[in-house]
């Protein structure tokens, strides 16, 4: 069972918007920074996001990210198939002392 | 362009040690950063297991710090992971990673780098 709770899936048509949850707790996301990863099939996890709302180079500014409180969001417009993947956010937990995942998110493009 | 890659046997059977090395390129460890493993049991989530700086630092996740050890050689530009006692459930795929810092401000959670992973087995 992950620390951080996100749904198990979501899906959307092309072109449409969707956005993902993860919730945590007082000593984990609402006192630390949030980062969002993308593993397409077969491969490594991307870092999508970091510091709640901030893109690396070269990730798309179709991708956008929001902390409140004790839970973040993810969101993605636009969606194209080649966004099907598995998402994850991940924050540091003060009380565990530990780097601590979602359990991931499922994007699937109808 | 920072390179990561796992390396080491892919079996390992129950009891022993799980030994494996990420060897960096593009990117001197001694630079800075922090790097680390992560592991993903198929077809579930990802489990921080530890981080390690150059200097030798480290931290262990707590639920596996008593059977984890990280260390570094900086002359090889490598650092490895050993797990003791292993048993299936510790069947997954292992990532070698780099965390993030900047302005002099490290962050262990934030993963810009991965390796491509190495799927390792523990079966008798």
């Amino acid at each position: 069972q992950s620390v951080l709770t996100q749904p198990p899936s979501v899906s959307a048509a092309p072109g449409q918007k969707v956005t993902i949850s993860c919730s945590g707790s007082s000593s984990s996301i609402e006192k630390n920074y949030v980062s969002w990863y993308q593993q397409l099939p077969g491969t490594a996890p991307k870092l999508l996001i970091y510091e709640n709302n901030k893109r690396p180079s070269g990730i798309p500014d179709r991708f956008s990210g929001s902390k409140s409180g004790t839970s973040a969001t993810l969101g993605i417009t636009g969606l194209q198939t080649g966004d099907e993947a598995d998402y994850y956010c991940g924050t540091w937990d003060n009380s565990l002392g530990a780097v601590v995942f979602g359990g991931g998110t499922k994007l699937t493009i109808l | 362009q920072v390179q990561l890659q796992e390396s080491g046997p892919g079996l390992v059977k129950p009891s022993e040690i799980l030994s494996l090395t990420c060897t960096v390129s593009g990117y001197l460890i001694t630079s800075g950063n922090y790097w680390g493993w992560i592991r993903q049991p198929p077809g579930k989530g990802l489990e921080w297991i530890g981080t390690i700086y150059h200097s030798g630092n480290t931290r262990y996740n707590p639920s596996l710090k008593s059977r984890v050890t990280i260390s570094v050689d900086t002359s090889k530009n490598q650092f490895s992971l050993k797990l003791s006692s292993v048993t299936a459930a510790d069947t997954a795929v292992y990532y070698c990673a780099r965390s993030y810092c900047s302005g002099g401000n490290c962050y262990l959670d934030i993963i810009d780098y991965w390796g491509r992973g190495t799927l390792v087995t523990v079966s008798s």
